[in-house]
């Protein structure tokens, strides 16, 4: 079974740019969760998305976006990129969006550079 | 809101010895609680969890005791070896209004064995 799939693995950007990243679930999972991970906060929930709708939201700014398509591939936006977005994008998904009663299952990452 | 606080290391020890790793959250209400492990170059993976207080959570000779009274989840392993070798995170999970809240993670232990 393949695993949660995340691309691209690296990207480099330049402030005051939008970036997409993109989420594979692993086949069957409904639930897509993001996380940002710095070196200064670690790692932070962004959001979730079930069956197509946002869940729940963490305490990041509107210009951080997200969208789940009807195959449960999901697609996190940035708008007016600023340096301190500089980070490593974690992608996870599930079967139930429950994290105690599924586990979640982590991607590599996308690491996005700003400059 | 809620926090998860554990050493952060670098945690440096010889093949065999036995490994405390030390991990403290603030929440509310009753939490369900996890250690995820990543190992170089992976995505982070669920090592263990448990969902109430005494519970015990046990994988790959790993284990961690849920303690209220502590509000500690402390990771053990009686003899580490050095494919042990990784980043561990503990994390909790509040939520319980019918959607993934999202986990709050600690910052990270990171754990070297030495042959």
């Amino acid at each position: 079974k393949a695993g949660v799939t995340q691309t691209p693995r690296y990207l480099i950007k330049t402030r005051g740019q939008q970036v997409t990243l993109s989420c594979s679930p692993i086949s069957g999972h409904r639930s897509v969760s993001w996380y940002q991970q710095t070196p200064g906060q670690g790692l932070q929930f962004l959001f979730e998305y079930f069956s197509e709708t946002q869940r729940n939201k963490g305490n990041f700014p509107g210009r951080f976006s997200g969208r789940q398509f009807s195959n449960s591939r999901s697609e996190m936006n940035v708008s007016t990129l600023e340096l301190g977005d500089s980070a490593l994008y974690l992608c996870a998904s599930s079967l139930a969006g429950q994290p105690y009663n599924s586990p979640l299952h982590f991607g590599n990452g996308t690491r996005l550079t700003v400059t | 809101g809620d926090s998860v606080t554990q050493m952060e290391g670098p945690v440096t020890l010889s093949e065999e010895a036995f490994l405390t790793i030390n991990c403290t959250y603030t929440a509310t209400g009753y939490p369900s609680l996890f250690w995820y492990v990543q190992y170089p170059g992976e995505g982070l993976q669920l090592l263990l969890k448990a969902t109430k207080a005494d519970d015990k959570g046990s994988n790959k000779g790993f284990e961690a005791t849920y303690r209220k009274e502590t509000t500690s989840f402390h990771l053990e392993k009686g003899s580490v070896q050095v494919s042990d070798s990784a980043v561990y995170f503990c994390a909790l999970n509040s939520g319980g209004r019918g959607g993934a809240d999202g986990l709050t993670f600690g910052k990270g232990t990171h754990l070297i064995i030495q042959p």
